[in-house]
């Protein structure tokens, strides 16, 4: 089961880029790397997945090295909006159950 | 856009008392879970289902839990005899297909125990 670690909090500005570091050392072959993100009193979101390299929807960008030891979620242009918990997850190879770490809380100030 | 509703949002209730959390997952989806998250802490998985039972289960999900899908829509979180400690959200999630990584979580469902 392949453990990841991140920041346990970060703090920003409005209107600047956030990037959080997950590293993942053992990251098994199929896994694929998966964030989500979690407002207070409410579910987790599923925000972004990747396998390798660089993927980017309307809300973040992934960016995952060629060994796949870690990933960086990149925010841009946060507002306040975007303070929550961003969890980093393995996903995939036949697991059916997600393990949530304690995720990275990411606070914005005006 | 489709959404996994639960029921109630908020539920207080007696030690010992019996309390069941409802879900609706969205209807084409056919994988099933229970998560909770205990204030402050991690969200932490209880149960997988499908096809009518369970697929997986965590060391939390005791004989004081079941799970039932009653009907074609609802999926229900069963706790029989509530103790203090059952104090916590409660999140339903459904997905399409497993292993792709992606739930989709309801609101959850607030569980005060007295």
């Amino acid at each position: 089961l392949a453990k990841t670690t991140q920041p346990i909090s970060m703090d920003s500005y409005e209107g600047q880029e956030v990037n959080i570091t997950c590293s993942h050392n053992n990251i098994a072959t199929n896994d694929y790397i998966t964030w989500y993100q979690q407002f207070p009193s409410q579910g987790p979101r599923f925000i972004i997945q990747g396998y390798k390299t660089k993927v980017t929807n309307e809300v973040a960008s992934l960016f995952i090295p060629a060994d796949r030891k870690s990933s960086t979620l990149s925010l841009p242009r946060v507002s306040l909006s975007d303070t929550a918990v961003y969890y980093c997850l393995a996903t995939g190879s036949g697991r059916r159950a997600l393990t949530f770490g304690s995720g990275t809380r990411l606070q914005v100030q005006p | 856009e489709p959404e996994v509703t639960q029921t109630p949002s908020h539920q207080v209730t007696q030690m010992g008392q019996e309390v069941i959390l409802r879900c609706v997952p969205i209807s084409n989806h056919l994988y099933f879970y229970w998560y909770r998250q205990i204030l402050g802490q991690k969200v932490e998985f209880l149960v997988s289902f499908y096809n009518n039972e369970i697929s997986e289960k965590s060391e939390i999900f005791d004989d004081q839990f079941s799970v039932e899908r009653p009907d074609g829509s609802n999926f229900t979180l069963k706790i029989r005899s509530t103790k203090l400690e059952d104090s916590a959200m409660y999140f339903c999630a459904s997905t399409p297909r497993p292993n792709t990584g992606e739930l989709f979580f309801g609101e959850g469902s607030r569980l005060t125990v007295l």
